[in-house]
């Protein structure tokens, strides 16, 4: 069983709707999560980050952790065809600990 | 502010041949990290380097070493390349904190 999973879709939602994408872990000693998005042929690009549980909102985007279900997840509102890409889920245990675990990457496709 | 690079872009080797591939960091970060993509396996942690020093390795075989430069430039080597290497290496720096790694591109490696 991998550290973090991650389902892989594909999701196809329309315009306008609501992104909804999550991960699984198995190790509570992570700490800290973060949400990447890649293009195809790019390298991945940080969107979000969050300490411990808990709630965080940058524009459209908002990442949430609960610590307790070892669930975290990232809600794309009013989704535009430019979010097309897949998303991938890291996390790590120690603030100093490079080492990321990511998930597989959902790839997500947004429909004009 | 010029982010991340990777050379070569692309790179196509045969079994038991070696390669090298190079990433230079953001102007002012000192960590480098590299990672392997594939479809299968994901995003996997090689290895991070910190002022020349490897301070973080991933569960990689002996094949797969770096090192980094006095200006934080960072080189990868494969060694006795095997058709399973086949995969995007990306490298990532930091400035000081892991949550906060910058990809660059990535090399496209496939080996025949």
């Amino acid at each position: 069983q991998k550290e973090v999973e991650q389902d892989p879709g594909p999701l196809s939602v329309p315009e306008g709707a609501i992104v909804s994408l999550n991960c699984t872990y198995s190790n509570s000693a992570f700490q800290y999560f973060m949400w990447y998005r890649q293009y195809s042929r790019k390298g991945p690009e940080l969107l979000m980050y969050t300490y411990s549980s808990g709630n965080k909102e940058d524009g459209r985007f908002t990442a949430q952790v609960d610590k307790s279900s070892k669930y975290i997840s990232l809600f794309i509102r009013d989704s535009q065809p430019s979010d097309s890409a897949t998303y991938l889920c890291a996390m790590s245990h120690l603030l100093n600990d490079y080492k990321l675990s990511f998930g597989a990457g959902t790839t997500v496709t947004v429909r004009a | 502010k010029a982010g991340v690079t990777q050379t070569p872009r692309y790179l196509i080797k045969t079994r038991g041949q070696q390669v090298t591939l190079s990433c230079s960091p953001i102007s002012g970060h000192r960590s480098v990290s590299w990672y392997q993509q594939t479809p299968g396996q994901g995003l996997q942690f090689l290895f991070e380097y910190f002022s020349e020093t490897q301070r973080n390795k991933g569960n990689f075989p002996g094949r797969f070493s770096g090192r980094q430069f006095s200006n934080s430039r960072s080189e990868m080597n494969v060694s006795t390349l095997e058709l399973g290497d086949s995969a995007l290496y990306l490298c990532a720096s930091s400035l000081a904190a892991p949550n906060e790694q910058f990809f660059g591109p990535g090399t496209r490696l496939t080996v025949l």
